[in-house]
């Protein structure tokens, strides 16, 4: 069974461009959380997705912002980038067996490295 | 405001030792408790998974034990070896600000030497 696959792997960007991100989940997951790690915050929760609707989400601005497809495949957005995004952005998956998958096991992709020049 | 914390921050010791990773909480009010993996420039990799209402959770060569009344977990693991060199993480599944997230300590990392 494949694994959670994160595309791109590396990400160049500009100040001010926008840039999307794409989260293919284990097959048959239908639970989708995404995840920013930096040196200097750690690991953050950004937002989850469970059945293409947001049913979770972290202390992060609006120009943060996702989406989920049927297919339970995941796309995160970042609009007006700024040099504090640069990080590594993680994505993990999860059964999604209810609504509510506290005690779920989450298997996380190899993540995006976004740099902002 | 649920904040995790790990100690030591970084550890080095030779092959063969055992050795313990610490975790704790400042909010016992926790759905769930993880200690996860990762390897430089990778993904992280889920260990073990301790439910509140548990104890413990064992998986090889790894132990992980919860007190939520004492908002302590601590992650043993015995018999290192130089593959399990990377940093860990542990991370309280809590619900905050009207949503359910799991938060992460800064991390352990790890480096077991021949």
């Amino acid at each position: 069974k494949a694994g959670v696959t994160q595309t791109p792997r590396y990400l160049i960007k500009t100040r001010g461009q926008q840039v999307t991100l794409s989260c293919s989940p284990i097959s048959g997951h239908r639970s989708v959380s995404w995840y920013q790690q930096t040196p200097g915050q750690g690991l953050q929760f950004l937002f989850e997705y469970f059945s293409e609707t947001q049913r979770n989400k972290g202390n992060f601005p609006g120009r943060f912002s996702g989406r989920q497809f049927s297919n339970s495949r995941s796309e995160m957005n970042v609009s007006t980038l700024e040099l504090g995004d640069s990080a590594l952005y993680l994505c993990a998956s999860s059964l999604g067996q209810t609504l509510v998958a506290t005690n779920e096991k989450l298997f996380f992709g190899s993540g995006t490295q976004l740099s902002v020049l | 405001k649920q904040e995790v914390t790990q100690i030591p921050a970084a550890l080095s010791v030779p092959e063969g030792e055992n050795l313990v990773l610490n975790c704790s909480f400042t909010d016992s009010a926790i759905y769930n408790l993880q200690w996860f993996r990762q390897d430089p420039g990778k993904g992280l990799t889920s260990l073990l998974l301790i439910q509140s209402s548990q104890r413990e959770q064992t998986s090889g060569r790894l132990n992980a034990s919860l007190d939520k009344s004492s908002g302590r977990s601590t992650l043993y693991i015995a018999a290192s070896q130089p593959g399990d060199s990377a940093t860990y993480l542990c991370a309280v599944r809590t619900f905050s600000g009207g949503y359910n997230k799991l938060i992460f300590g800064a991390g352990t990392r790890l480096a077991v030497h021949p």
